[in-house]
């Protein structure tokens, strides 16, 4: 089956540095893809890491490694409004984008 | 330029009675998926349709559930006599292609069983 690991919680206070792990095992698998939630929200695209390595968009950066079917979104200079519930997704093999459980990021002053 | 839109965005059911949860895609995409979000909870797949066809529809349940993407018209998820455990946000996404790396979700339907 599918599954994907991310911790549930995550306080961080603002300006500083947060990194959110996801673990991830999947039956094919072509990339992993990161998603922030405002609550009430639609999910909203973050990113996307097909290769391994690092992926930086302004603040937000996100690593793959396939060898370890792992990956962490790295969120610097926090601000309030990041406060967020974050999931990672993995595409599969099957065209199908699996979400992970979620990680719910709590940026205190 | 329009995004995904889902409507209604609350629904509210009687136990027995059925739900129709309709998602009008990205223009120009022809691929969608539904999610079923549960409170303090992730996205749970539940069906990949592309116009006239469904491709996949693994995390669907078996009964009362059914889906379709007609050639003209939105997308509906329909549930048929609804329980209580049916209660969810329900979300709809959109892709171009089938190989999608962004995916495009709506605002989403918050379906109360009563």
């Amino acid at each position: 089956g599918q599954s994907l690991e991310q911790p549930s919680e995550v306080t961080a206070v603002e300006g500083a540095i947060v990194q959110i792990n996801c673990t991830y095992q999947t039956s094919g698998f072509y990339g992993l893809s990161w998603y922030q939630q405002h609550d009430g929200g639609a999910p909203t695209f973050l990113s996307y890491n097909a290769l391994d390595g690092l992926e930086e968009t302004g603040r937000f950066s996100s690593f793959l490694s396939r060898s370890d079917s792992y990956g962490y979104l790295l969120l610097q200079e926090l601000q309030m409004k990041d406060s967020a519930s974050y999931f990672c997704a993995a595409l599969t093999g099957a065209n199908n984008l699996f979400f992970g459980t979620g990680t719910r990021l709590t940026v205190i002053p | 330029n329009a995004g995904v839109m889902q409507n209604p965005r609350h629904l509210v059911r009687r136990r027995g009675q059925e739900a129709r949860l309709r998602c009008s895609p990205v223009k120009g995409h022809s691929h969608v998926y539904w999610y079923r979000q549960l409170p303090e909870e992730g996205l749970k797949f539940m069906v990949y349709l592309q116009k006239e066809n469904i491709i996949d529809e693994s995390g669907m349940p078996k009964e009362r559930f059914s889906a379709e993407f007609p050639k003209e018209g939105p997308s509906i998820l329909r549930i048929q006599q609804v329980v209580r455990g049916d209660s969810a946000a329900y979300f709809c996404a959109s892709s171009p292609d089938s190989r999608y790396t962004e995916a495009f979700f709506g605002q989403g339907t918050r379906l109360t069983v009563v």
